[in-house]
């Protein structure tokens, strides 16, 4: 079982809709949850982290914790073809290592 | 402030090839970390360094090797390239209790 595990997609979402995110982990003990975003050929940027259960919203991201599901996922409101990215789940356990998911491919149309 | 920087941004090796991933950072940040991303794939972690003179093995050191000789610098060093080490690299840094981190634009490295 991997540790991080994200459908690769692509998930295709209109635009205006909300585009929904999700990941599982496999370590109970981890203890920090980050959504990175990567362009094609660029390098990942952080958009949201999330260390406690419940939902953290920044602008038209909101990020969503159960650890008693180990289960994290990132909504997207109001899409826009900008958002077409890959979408990095990351965890750490311990320490400032990160551990990433494979990413899942999300694709905006107009 | 540059941010991290990484050089060269692209390189062909041949097999049996060494070279030099340059990484540095103007941030004054404590740790740094190696990553590699495969096509289509999430990064994994190479080595690591919590400061100047101390490095750590991540998930997948095999084949490279590393040195902390700065808080600026984290060079990666390939002694012999395979074309398994056809990869994106990703050189990062980030601050003691933030874990944030933040990434270099890639050396993307291709070994034939």
């Amino acid at each position: 079982q991997k540790e991080v595990e994200q459908n690769s997609g692509p998930l295709s979402v209109p635009e205006g809709a909300i585009a929904s995110l999700n990941c599982t982990y496999s370590d109970r003990g981890s203890q920090s949850f980050f959504w990175y975003r990567q362009y094609s050929g660029k390098s990942p940027e952080l958009i949201m982290f999330i260390y406690s259960n419940g939902d953290k919203e920044d602008g038209r991201f909101t990020a969503q914790l159960n650890k008693a599901s180990q289960y994290v996922s990132l909504l997207i409101r109001d899409s826009q073809p900008s958002d077409s990215a890959t979408y990095l789940c990351a965890v750490i356990k311990a320490g400032n290592m990160l551990t990433f998911g494979g990413g899942t491919r999300l694709m905006v149309k107009p | 402030n540059a941010g991290v920087t990484q050089t060269p941004k692209f390189r062909i090796l041949k097999i049996g090839q060494s070279m030099t991933l340059q990484c540095a950072q103007d941030m004054n940040h404590n740790y740094m970390y190696w990553y590699r991303q495969d096509p289509g794939m999430g990064l994994k972690l190479i080595y690591y360094s919590v400061g100047a003179g101390i490095t750590d093995k991540g998930e997948v050191p095999n084949g490279y090797n590393v040195s902390r000789s700065t808080t600026e610098d984290f060079p990666l060093r390939l002694e012999l390239a395979a074309p398994s080490q056809t990869s994106v690299y990703f050189c990062a840094s980030g601050v003691v209790g933030q874990e944030t981190q933040y990434f270099g634009p890639g050396t993307r490295l291709l070994v034939l």
